[in-house]
């Protein structure tokens, strides 16, 4: 069974201090990572995709990276404004015709204070 | 920029009662997701379409849970009886289900609270 788990659950920043996320994961075979972020009442926002270790992707203050059994998500000096729950899932190769599931991790609230 | 709508945002009703969910991929994906939020916790999936055929329905409680996407476009997700424990937010997603881009984008989703 594929498992996903995220640590911390919550972090507290200082606005310009910069951190890491962790997503721990096993999968039987992996066809892809995925970082998602969700504000309060909404749905889940993608952000990027690692498809094989080494990888890596930035956009803006954040930057995911991946090894073979886990992914971090960094986040250099964050701002206010990235306060968020950060999510991990990951995506087995499976048969047929279409992509399969997501498997989610619980997640980590991050708040970043002015 | 296309999105993923979902109705209604909120619903709130008692136990018991049926509800029903209605959701619009994004044009052009063939593919189609229902996943559960509870409080806390990450998405999980109850039931994924591939075009109107269901390709995995096997978290999905079938003895109070339907879903259903006759001409392979918008789906219905349906709970009767709903109970206590069905609160949490039903998230709806699609994706395209060939090629590179894997990615599932989801909609906004709908907060059920059952009373």
């Amino acid at each position: 069974e594929d498992q996903v788990t995220q640590s911390p659950e919550a972090l507290r920043l200082q606005e310009g201090e910069s951190s890491s996320l962790n997503c721990s994961y096993t999968v039987s075979g992996l066809r892809g990572l995925f970082w998602y972020r969700q504000d309060p009442g909404k749905g889940p926002e993608f952000l990027f995709t690692l498809y094989s270790a080494g990888e890596e992707k930035e956009k803006e203050r954040l930057k995911a990276t991946l090894t073979k059994k886990e992914s971090f998500l960094h986040i250099t000096a964050p701002k206010p404004e990235d306060s968020a729950t950060y999510l991990c899932a990951v995506q087995a190769r499976a048969g047929g015709t279409s992509y399969g599931k997501l498997t989610f991790g619980q997640g980590t609230i991050l708040t970043v204070h002015p | 920029e296309a999105e993923v709508a979902q109705s209604p945002r909120y619903k709130i009703t008692e136990k018991s009662q049926a509800v029903a969910f209605w959701c619009d991929p994004i044009s052009g994906h063939a593919t189609l997701y229902w996943y559960r939020q509870i409080l806390g916790q990450g998405p999980e999936l109850l039931v994924q379409f591939q075009d109107e055929s269901v390709v995995d329905d096997s978290q999905l409680p079938k003895d109070r849970f339907s879903a259903e996407r006759l001409k392979g476009v918008d789906s219905t997700l349906k709970i009767q009886p709903a109970e206590l424990g069905d609160s949490a937010m039903y998230l709806c997603a699609s994706s395209l289900s060939r090629g590179p881009s894997n990615e599932q984008f989801f909609g906004p989703g709908t907060r059920l609270t059952v009373l």
